[in-house]
């Protein structure tokens, strides 16, 4: 299965400051690009995601930035919020037919410090 | 309206053993994925049925079975349970197999002892 790497494998960032947790792929059928948010002992949820027809998505205070020649794509949290520390994994599949499901990364842990 | 439901919530079994985890979607969703979530990585594909045919498969052993039934709902069967299997397993729904949002379920914590 093909590769989705996920850095920092944890990160800090003080109340009110930007988080940014960056994804690269290798599969270039991949064109679907979700990013999630879990909490422990729950399921993963859904955040945002992103088509490579765009180049930035913006939901709130959530931002998916994509940069297709590069093969990687980015979260960015602004005015991050305690309430914002949780598990993110960013995720790719293959929708054109293919049916191998999303491929994780291996998540990061982020703590917001108040 | 309800999200996607699991159950039961947690198991323990002993090596060898079979277990079936269950998991019912989201109104109108008619595709279920199942994922293995080992603690501290991301969770990894096991399988997709659409409309209650496999549409896909992950690298999984054989001991690992999944149908999907006639309301959508879903049963993961995984036989002669190894300590390896302790696992987190999720099931997510989508409205169809491709260029979908996939919402996944709280989850069914399993413990191979």
């Amino acid at each position: 299965q093909q590769q989705v790497k996920q850095s920092p494998q944890s990160l800090i960032v003080q109340k009110g400051g930007i988080s940014i947790i960056n994804c690269a792929y290798e599969n270039t059928a991949f064109d679907y690009f979700p990013w999630y948010q879990q909490f422990p002992g729950k399921g993963p949820a859904l955040l945002i995601a992103i088509r490579p027809d765009v180049s930035e998505k913006k939901e709130g205070r959530f931002t998916i930035s994509f940069n297709k020649s590069a093969k990687q794509f980015s979260l960015h949290i602004m005015d991050s919020q305690p309430g914002d520390s949780a598990t993110y994994f960013c995720a790719a599949s293959d929708s054109g037919g293919g049916a191998d499901g999303l491929t994780f990364g291996k998540g990061t842990h982020l703590i917001i410090q108040p | 309206d309800a999200g996607v439901t699991q159950s039961p919530t947690h198991l323990i079994k002993t090596r060898g053993q079979h277990v079936t985890l269950r998991c019912s979607p989201i109104s109108g969703h008619k595709s279920v994925s199942w994922y293995q979530q080992v603690l501290g990585q991301g969770p990894q594909f096991i399988f997709q049925y659409y409309e209650k045919e496999e549409r896909g498969r992950g690298n999984f052993p054989d001991r690992f079975s999944a149908r999907q039934f006639p309301n959508y709902s879903s049963e993961l069967n995984v036989n002669a349970l190894l300590l390896g299997d302790s696992a987190l397993y999720l099931c997510a729904s989508s409205r169809r197999t491709s260029y979908n949002e996939q919402f996944f379920g709280p989850g069914t914590r399993l413990t191979v002892l």
